[in-house]
């Protein structure tokens, strides 16, 4: 079945460092893929998305690439900020439009901390 | 969030004793979903919904049961709670095309 992995922290780094969460994942097809961010005591946001091999998902100031070739999604900022502390979750879907009836496929989550 | 009210967003129970969540949302969205949120396990699709009276189990459904009459309203029962089910439950919606939207979560403690 399809599996999401990503590490899962805790990350620490200070403020206006580069960040970068790491995310893999399995699937057949060709699946969409998202970073969703969750601060304390909040639901899950959208981050960020990309449908297709190579689309290149951005908010923020983050952006992830998809690669099909390294079945990889990474997290990237140039330079972050207190207020990035949060966790981080990487997800997939089946398809490729985004949306549609098949739930998502969550790793664990990575824990951000960011030190003023 | 404005589209999805999720209620109650508290409760503590005692094992044995039914439970119902209510996820209601107002965004005319035909996908819905509850998902359950552990430490070490990210969030895990529990059923879902693609439309009214139109449901299916997702990864970790047993112990759970659902129903969806009508659009905006999917409810999450657990019909005798356990312990193991203490954790933290999810709603989203979402469309053929917009990614899934998430509610602000149900804390429920089974004692």
């Amino acid at each position: 079945g399809d599996s999401v992995t990503q590490m899962e922290g805790p990350v620490t780094l200070s403020e206006e460092a580069f960040l970068t969460i790491n995310c893999t994942y399995t699937a057949t097809g060709y699946p969409s893929l998202f970073w969703y961010v969750q601060y304390p005591g909040e639901g899950l946001q959208l981050l960020l998305k990309a449908t297709k091999a190579d689309d290149k998902g951005s908010n923020k100031g983050f952006e992830a690439t998809y690669r099909k070739e390294t079945t990889s999604f990474h997290l990237e900022k140039g330079s972050v900020q207190v207020s990035d502390s949060a966790v981080y979750f990487c997800a997939l879907s089946d398809g490729n439009s985004g949306g549609g009836a098949d739930g998502l496929t969550f790793g664990k989550g990575t824990h951000l901390i960011i030190q003023p | 969030d404005a589209g999805i009210t999720q209620s109650p967003r508290h409760k503590v129970t005692e094992t044995g004793t039914p439970v119902t969540l209510r996820c209601h949302q107002t965004e005319n969205h035909r996908y819905m979903y509850w998902y359950r949120q552990d430490p070490g396990h990210g969030l895990r699709l529990i059923h879902y919904s693609y439309g009214v009276k139109d449901t299916d189990k997702g990864e970790v459904s047993d112990g759970y049961s659902v129903s969806r009459s009508k659009t905006e309203d999917f409810l999450l029962t657990l019909e005798s709670a356990t312990s193991s089910q203490t954790s933290v439950y999810f709603c989203a919606i979402s469309t053929d095309v917009r990614p899934q939207h998430f509610g602000d979560g149900t804390r429920l403690s089974i004692l």
